[in-house]
């Protein structure tokens, strides 16, 4: 079975600074999507960004870029220029290529970032 | 507006008495599923429906049921409930052969189970 795990419950940016939040994954698949989602107060779960694991190239999404380290099974997120919006609980969460009929997303346990003003 | 409306979004109970948590997509998404989300534990897979008449246990079913009579609909059952069912409850969708496209969740459901 496939585990995601981030280390760290918590963390803390100064606006307009750059932060890095870690994640890590367990598979022996080759094949397989990388997520991280946000979730601001609202309770929203929001698609920050993916990752396919066989492309070598690292996603960006505006601010947001991943270091992905296929390796490694290192999946960290980097938010530059923070804003007070990006304040929320961030998830990693792994997707097999190979479940066939079940689409499951498996979660880390979340990181609350607070970002100071 | 695609989306995915859970309903009601917070919800407070007494242990054993039924409830029936709803959800609704208008994507026309074959797969939908439920996720409870709970304190250091992330999100956990509940029950999963690859299309209609079509479910299956996640990692975490004890205590739930659900069903899929429609393709838009997929509720969550709680016979009876109790203290340890208390959590955040997402419900997800998606297009079923599409791996790398995101599920998409519904606004949450709060339950309190006393």
């Amino acid at each position: 079975a496939q585990t995601v795990t981030q280390s760290q419950p918590e963390m803390s940016v100064q606006e307009a600074e750059t932060v890095t939040l870690s994640c890590t994954y367990d598979t022996s698949e080759s094949d397989y999507y990388l997520f991280w989602y946000k979730q601001p107060p609202s309770r929203q779960m929001i698609l920050v960004i993916r990752q396919e694991a066989y492309k070598q190239q690292n996603a960006t999404e505006n601010r947001f870029s991943v270091n992905f380290q296929k390796a490694a099974k290192s999946f960290s997120l980097k938010i530059s220029d923070s804003q007070l919006g990006d304040a929320a609980m961030y998830f990693c969460a792994y997707r097999s290529a190979y479940t066939g009929a079940n689409s499951k997303l498996t979660f880390g346990k979340g990181i609350t970032l607070s970002v100071r003003p | 507006e695609a989306q995915v409306t859970q309903n009601p979004r917070y919800l407070i109970t007494v242990t054993g008495k039924k409830l029936t948590v709803t959800c609704s997509q208008n994507m026309n998404h074959e797969y939908m599923s439920w996720y409870r989300q709970d304190p250091g534990l992330g999100l956990r897979q509940i029950y999963y429906s690859m299309n209609v008449e079509v479910t299956d246990k996640g990692d975490v079913p004890e205590g739930y049921k659900v069903s899929r009579k429609e393709k838009r609909n997929f509720p969550l059952i709680l016979e009876s409930p109790s203290p340890n069912q208390t959590s955040l409850y997402f419900c997800a969708s998606a297009i079923r052969t599409a791996y790398n496209s995101p599920l998409h969740f519904g606004n949450g459901t709060r339950l309190t189970v006393t």
